[in-house]
């Protein structure tokens, strides 16, 4: 079965752009979350779609957003970029989000903001 | 507020040796608990869980320990080998969200 893809894998882009990541989960897998990488913090969640509607949020701005679509591949945007951007954002997907809450990440894509 | 806590950076360990990593929270409501591995380049990988009924639990190598009056857990590696060097994550969930500690960087040297 293949994993969870995140395309693309590494992005640069400059203060004030937006950009949009996609995230394929494994196939049967209905829940998809995101989260932020950076050093010293660990991985901070971002939201969770569940069956194309955003089931759970984190304490990010409202510059971050996403969307599920009907074969459960998602979307995460970022608008206005800011240099405090830049980091890992990693996609991960379950059966159904429900404990027993086994995620599978993918290898995340790499942006860098100047 | 950070839930859930990862109190070392690192951790160094000699190969054959056990390795200990510790993991405390705040939050009363987690009731399921889970530790990831991440090497570079790569998505952190589920190593082993734990049901906030349960006090241990053993996948080969692995041991998780869960101290619910002392809000703690810890992952035991028995014994250690060099391709388990990573950063080792612990992550609480309560409905449905899972909150992620800052990560271990643990380094078995042979």
């Amino acid at each position: 079965k293949a994993g969870v893809t995140q395309t693309p894998r590494y992005l640069i882009k400059t203060r004030g752009q937006q950009v949009t990541l996609s995230c394929s989960p494994i196939s049967g897998h209905r829940s998809v979350s995101w989260y932020q990488q950076t050093p010293g913090q660990g991985l901070q969640f971002l939201f969770e779609y569940f069956s194309e509607t955003q089931r759970n949020k984190g304490n990010f701005p409202g510059r971050f957003s996403g969307r599920q679509f009907s074969n459960s591949r998602s979307e995460m945007n970022v608008s206005t970029l800011e240099l405090g951007d830049s980091a890992l954002y990693l996609c991960a997907s379950s059966l159904s989000g429900g404990a027993p809450y086994e995620q599978y990440f993918g290898p995340g894509t790499r942006l860098t903001v100047t | 507020d950070q839930q859930v806590k990862q109190n070392s950076p690192s951790l160094s360990v000699q190969e054959g040796r056990i390795s200990i990593l510790n993991c405390d929270y705040t939050n009363s409501m987690f009731d399921y608990f889970l530790w990831y591995k991440k090497y570079p380049a790569e998505g952190p990988t589920f190593l082993i869980s734990i049901s906030s009924i349960k006090d241990k639990n053993e996948d080969g190598r692995f041991t998780v320990f869960l101290n619910k009056s002392a809000k703690h857990l810890s992952l035991h590696i028995v014994p250690s080998q060099p391709g388990d060097s990573a950063v080792y994550f612990c992550a609480a969930s309560a409905r449905n969200k899972l909150v992620f500690g800052a990560g271990t960087i643990l380094r078995v040297k042979s």
